[in-house]
């Protein structure tokens, strides 16, 4: 298993900013996810952030709007940029320990609200 | 593109009772799945991951299973409790890009 930390665990941001959240994981792994969820949906794959290598983004959704790092094994970043209030939403990092067989971890979440 | 149905999107049940929670995916070409429960304002908790070779897993008083070839799987949960109002979430992995989720099905046990 993993533990996983997320900073912040809410914010209210102003449109036009920008916001990083930090991912924190307790153990190695090489396989770091971020997910959206927006209000009353369910969970969104944004992008997967292997360590070593460039993030890689899914469908309608672009590295200029959510730059991500991976410095090392146990961290990540999502930035959030140019918000607006259509950004609001909980933002969720997870991660696979092992291989694309092993079960998913998911941090607590950031809950974000845009004004 | 991998889609994953949830029903039903609610459910209310009185407490004792066994109920059963539904899944489909559209490509059966998974590696795992995994069946999590969300309470508000919470993340997620992992309750069952079913490799593509296995049929069932069980936990406690949850039994999940899954039929690869068309596209199914069920959530179980024997003799509820109120503790188990949360939203369950079914999610399929295809390799290394993440998960494919439903919409997930809302819970509430009357006490």
């Amino acid at each position: 298993s993993a533990v996983i930390s997320q900073k912040p665990s809410r914010d209210i941001c102003q449109r036009g900013t920008s916001l990083t959240i930090q991912c924190q994981v307790d153990s190695q792994v090489t396989m770091m996810f971020w997910y959206r969820q927006q209000p009353g949906q369910s969970l969104t794959l944004i992008a997967t952030a292997n360590q070593g290598s460039e993030a890689t983004y899914e469908s309608g959704f672009v590295i200029d709007k959510f730059p991500i790092s991976r410095p090392n094994l146990t961290f990540s970043t999502l930035t959030v940029s140019n918000m607006s209030p259509e950004d609001s939403s909980i933002y969720l990092c997870s991660v696979a320990p092992g291989t694309a067989y092993a079960e998913q971890y998911f941090g607590p979440g950031t809950r974000l609200t845009v004004t | 593109k991998q889609e994953v149905t949830q029903i039903p999107a609610a459910l209310s049940v009185p407490e004792g009772e066994n109920l059963v929670l539904n899944c489909s995916f559209t490509d059966s070409a998974i590696y795992n799945l995994q069946w999590f429960r969300q309470d508000p304002g919470k993340g997620l908790t992992s309750l069952l991951l079913i490799q593509s070779s296995q049929r069932e897993q069980t936990s406690g008083r949850l039994n999940a299973s899954l039929d690869k070839s068309s596209g199914r799987s069920t959530l179980y949960i024997a003799a509820s409790q109120p503790g188990d109002s949360a939203t369950y979430l079914c999610a399929v992995s295809g390799g290394a890009d993440g998960l494919t989720f439903g919409k997930g099905t809302h819970l509430i046990i009357q006490p």
